[in-house]
């Protein structure tokens, strides 16, 4: 159990055009989602905790008009990255809990974005 | 502030060697402390955890104490295959507010036969 889907697995796009990714909870209702981001060889960093039916907060340093959060159901969230550049090609990771004190998060697989 | 550090890689053993990675952690309150497991090109699937002191977890061989007089989480498996070759991350968890996980930098492993 605790199955999260990350969609799609990798996406190339040119540069100035937006990119949505969803994350699923498969298996179980995701009270909180959380979306970070990794660079080659480099450790996951936070960039937003999402909550069902509230604005997502972002981390210190992140753009919010640039990382578009949406956490519409129980069981979806989406990151939009728009006007993509270069510099946004990483790979983003989603995790999902159940949102009890002490629950483990479950991650996605990642999505590998490569702007051209 | 709370942090994580874990011994800088890669650790490249043989097949069948023992595994220590270290990980040590800073944290306000008591934390729970995770390790998570990364293989190419996938997210991060969990290892083991531990939510006090003195807890052990284990996994797959793998096995973690809670030492909260060291403030460590060590990392060890008796004998590695080619198969446990992946990044290890350390983690900890506040307790409380939206389970924020914070993680170290990431052990890379190379498992050669």
């Amino acid at each position: 159990g605790a199955v999260v889907s990350q969609h799609p697995s990798w996406v190339i796009c040119k540069s100035g055009t937006s990119v949505k990714i969803e994350c699923r909870s498969l298996d179980f209702q995701a009270t909180t989602m959380f979306w970070y981001r990794q660079f080659p060889k480099q450790s996951l960093m936070l960039m937003a905790t999402s909550n069902e039916g509230s604005k997502a907060t972002y981390e210190q340093g992140v753009e919010k008009d640039k990382f578009l959060i949406n956490h519409a159901s129980l069981t979806l969230s989406t990151l939009t990255v728009t006007s993509a550049h270069p510099e946004d090609s990483s790979f983003y990771i989603c995790s999902a809990t159940k949102g009890q004190p002490d629950q483990p998060q479950h991650f996605g697989d990642g999505t590998r974005l490569s702007i051209l | 502030g709370n942090s994580v550090t874990q011994m800088e890689g890669p650790v490249t053993l043989s097949e069948e060697a023992f595994l220590t990675i270290n990980c040590t952690y800073t944290a306000t309150g008591y934390p729970s402390l995770f390790w998570y497991v990364q293989y190419p090109g996938e997210g991060l699937q969990l290892l083991l955890k531990a939510t006090k002191a003195d807890d052990k977890g284990s996994n797959k061989g793998f096995e973690a104490t809670y030492r909260k007089e060291t403030t460590s989480f060590h990392l060890e498996k008796g004998s590695v295959q080619v198969s446990d070759s992946a990044v290890y991350f350390c983690a900890l968890l506040i307790s409380g507010g939206y389970n924020k996980l914070i993680f170290g930098a990431g052990t890379r492993l190379a498992v050669h036969p």
